[in-house]
């Protein structure tokens, strides 16, 4: 089993629409946890990181499940300048970061 | 927020050739700097961590030999590929770490490789 598995997609979505993605990893004592945002032929920018309280910044909501090792990513009202992929990455002690394969995100008119 | 310069950010070469690649935190300190490779539709792949002032620690299956790295100062470390092979052409990503409690860690743009 993979460290950090993501539906690599791609979602495929009109504008307005709202869509969710999720990422289980299989390491228990992870301690953090981050989505980042990365667009073709350039390198990931942090989207949020997933608090254990879950965390809300404008249409994007991420929530962690420590019980069942997930953590989600909600978008809503999608943008045409969503389209992106969207990597989840999971940090423990030693701060070494495992990111998932990426999950690809298709907004269309 | 803070910046990570990458440079170059793209280099065509020979086989055979070695290539460098530098990375640098402009406006802070990273006690730790990652390198990353990713190839065309798949994730990024952590090739070794590398601490300043000591040896870089390498990823299963990533040569030491082949991809020298190289952490100087609390601000640049290099990727060195020696003897470049067309297998070798890949996106390499550098990402820097702060030394705060948070460690929070910023990416520079890429090197995009490309090996004839």
């Amino acid at each position: 089993r993979k460290e950090v598995e993501q539906d690599p997609g791609p979602f495929n979505v009109p504008e307005g629409a709202t869509v969710a993605f999720n990422c289980t990893y299989s390491n228990s004592a992870s301690q953090s946890f981050f989505w980042y945002r990365q667009d073709c032929r350039k390198e990931p920018k942090l989207l949020m990181s997933v608090y254990s309280s879950g965390n809300e910044d404008g249409r994007f909501t991420a929530q962690l499940n420590r019980a069942s090792q997930y953590i989600s990513l909600l978008i809503r009202d999608s943008k045409l300048s969503d389209s992106a992929t969207y990597l989840c990455v999971v940090r423990g002690g030693s701060y070494i970061p495992t990111f998932g394969r990426g999950t690809s995100l298709i907004v269309h008119p | 927020g803070a910046v990570v310069s990458q440079h170059p950010s793209r280099v065509i070469c020979k086989s055979g050739t070695s290539v460098k690649i530098e990375c640098r935190s402009l406006d802070f300190q990273a006690t730790t700097m990652f390198w990353y490779r990713q190839f065309p539709k798949q994730s990024l792949m952590l090739m070794a961590t590398s601490n300043e002032g000591s040896k870089a620690t390498y990823e299963q299956g990533v040569e030491k030999d082949k991809f020298l790295i190289n952490h100087a100062s609390l601000t640049l470390s290099t990727l060195t590929v020696t003897s470049a092979h067309p297998e070798d052409s890949s996106f390499y990503i550098c990402s820097a770490q702060k030394r705060e409690v948070d460690r929070e860690q910023f990416f520079g743009p890429g090197t995009r490789l490309t090996v004839l």
